[in-house]
């Protein structure tokens, strides 16, 4: 089975850039949709981008979704970084083989 | 606006059982796949189970087979998940997915806490 690999925690100041990767174990990244979500404390997650790039209608364009066959590996950018975007950062795909839904471990995003 | 709202979980002891309902609301849920996502305090999202719209088929973590049991009423747009065996190891909170045609678990309900402890 195909996992998702995060990095634990990301910190960055206000108004800078951050990127969160989320690598595939097996199979390609190109082959399955990734999703990523937001989940701020105590709140239940809502998505940020889909199908890769896409984002979905209220999210700000300081958020974008790339993939990158090379490294079979996905990437959340945030840009102009702000207090309100910490929380913990999911990728995540739907494994149409083993009809299963993958997460990737979770990454915390501090806002210093 | 699409509304997702979990109900039926509560502290139960270990072997024991427990029904989470989560009722629909502005999308078409009958075209819809259905997901249950835990999340144990503190930690990560798990996919625990899938039905598919019409509810003839349903998929499961490991963890769980054999224990629980995910099902539909697409009449009352209410999606179910049967526990039993329950185990301290449950203990999370359960959220109602809902996907779009074509992105999975995009809509997600507040949670649901369930709490297995004697």
């Amino acid at each position: 089975n195909s996992v998702l690999t995060q990095p634990h925690s990301v910190s960055e100041s206000p108004g800078e850039t951050v990127t969160i990767s989320c690598t595939r174990s097996s199979g390609s990244v190109a082959n399955n949709y990734m999703q990523w979500f937001q989940q701020r404390p105590g709140s239940a997650p809502s998505i940020v981008i889909y199908e890769d790039t896409l984002r979905p209608s209220g999210v700000p364009p300081r958020f974008s979704g790339s993939i990158d066959t090379s490294s079979n590996s996905a990437t959340l950018t945030i840009s102009g970084l702000q207090t309100e975007d910490e929380a913990d950062y999911y990728c995540q795909f739907y494994d149409s083989g083993e009809h299963r839904v993958i997460f990737g471990g979770g990454t915390k995003l501090t806002v210093l | 606006e699409v509304q997702l709202l979990e109900s039926g979980g509560g502290l139960v002891q270990p072997g024991g059982s427990l029904r989470l309902s989560c009722a629909a609301s502005g999308f078409t849920f009958s075209s819809s796949w259905m997901h249950w996502v835990r999340q144990v305090p503190g930690k990560g999202l798990v996919w625990i189970a899938r039905i598919i719209s019409d509810g003839s088929v349903a998929t499961y973590e490991d963890s769980v087979k054999g224990r629980f049991t995910i099902s539909r009423d697409n009449a009352k747009n209410i999606l179910f998940l049967q526990m039993s065996g329950l185990r301290a190891e449950d203990t999370a909170v359960y959220y109602c997915t809902a996907d779009t045609i074509t992105v999975t678990t995009y809509y997600w309900g507040q949670g649901t806490q369930v709490t297995v402890s004697s």
